[in-house]
């Protein structure tokens, strides 16, 4: 099947760095790409919808200054955390998939566990 | 809006007994499918199985089957034989079309389920 990185596994920072994370389609042309939050013991919150070339679409609440999303190629999307503080702390977890792409063709990659100190 | 709602934060189940974990949702939507993923401890996303609105019949993967209720908007998730590896989160989730084309999840917030051997 498909496969989708994230890069790093995990990260610690101090509070007012920012962290960028790296999602990538390792073996397709992903158009979309979508980006998580899960706390601790908690569901995944969708954040924003990345579609290569374009502005990402932010979710209800998401501070698009704070979390800056670019999907400049077909296989690559960043999520950049400004400023990051200890509430930033959380998993975060980017899926790939198609244009039109069906929701069973969303490929998961394995998350970035975020730590700010 | 689409609301997905798991009402079992956490279950139990003997190796090689059955478990059936519970979903119930809501749309507007006439046509769709709904998903059952697993989380393990690794936390990757991995799809279980998926279930189209318009079949009646249930689906199944190997051990893995759904119950479905269209009228009740309920969907259910039934393991049989459950194994220890079976140990993981599971979130029910319903996808909605984006304006982008593509699908986006709503998940529902989770079952933790616990295998005893």
């Amino acid at each position: 099947g498909a496969v989708v990185s994230q890069h790093p596994s995990r990260v610690i920072c101090k509070s007012g760095t920012s962290v960028k994370i790296e999602c990538r389609s390792l073996d397709f042309q992903a158009t979309t790409m979508f980006w998580y939050r899960q706390f601790p013991k908690q569901s995944l919150m969708l954040m924003a919808t990345s579609n290569e070339g374009s502005k990402a679409t932010y979710e209800q609440g998401v501070e698009k200054d704070k979390f800056l999303i670019n999907h400049a190629s077909l296989t690559l999307s960043t999520l950049t955390v400004t400023s990051a503080h200890p509430e930033d702390s959380s998993f975060y977890i980017c899926s790939a998939t198609v244009a039109g792409g069906r929701a069973d063709t969303q490929y998961f990659g394995p998350g970035t566990r975020l730590t700010v100190l | 809006a689409q609301t997905v709602t798991q009402s079992q934060p956490e279950m139990s189940v003997q190796e090689a007994e059955t478990v059936t974990l519970s979903c119930t949702y809501d749309t507007s939507e006439s046509d769709y499918y709904l998903f059952w993923y697993k989380q393990p401890p690794s936390r990757q996303m991995i799809l279980v199985i998926r279930q189209e609105a318009y079949k009646q019949q249930n689906a199944t993967e190997n051990r893995f089957s759904v119950n479905f209720q269209k009228a009740a908007k309920s969907f259910s998730l039934k393991i049989s034989d459950s194994q220890l590896g079976d140990a993981a989160m599971y979130f029910c989730a319903l996808p909605f079309l984006t304006q982008g084309g593509s699908e986006k999840l709503v998940f529902g917030k989770g079952t933790k389920l616990t295998v005893n051997p």
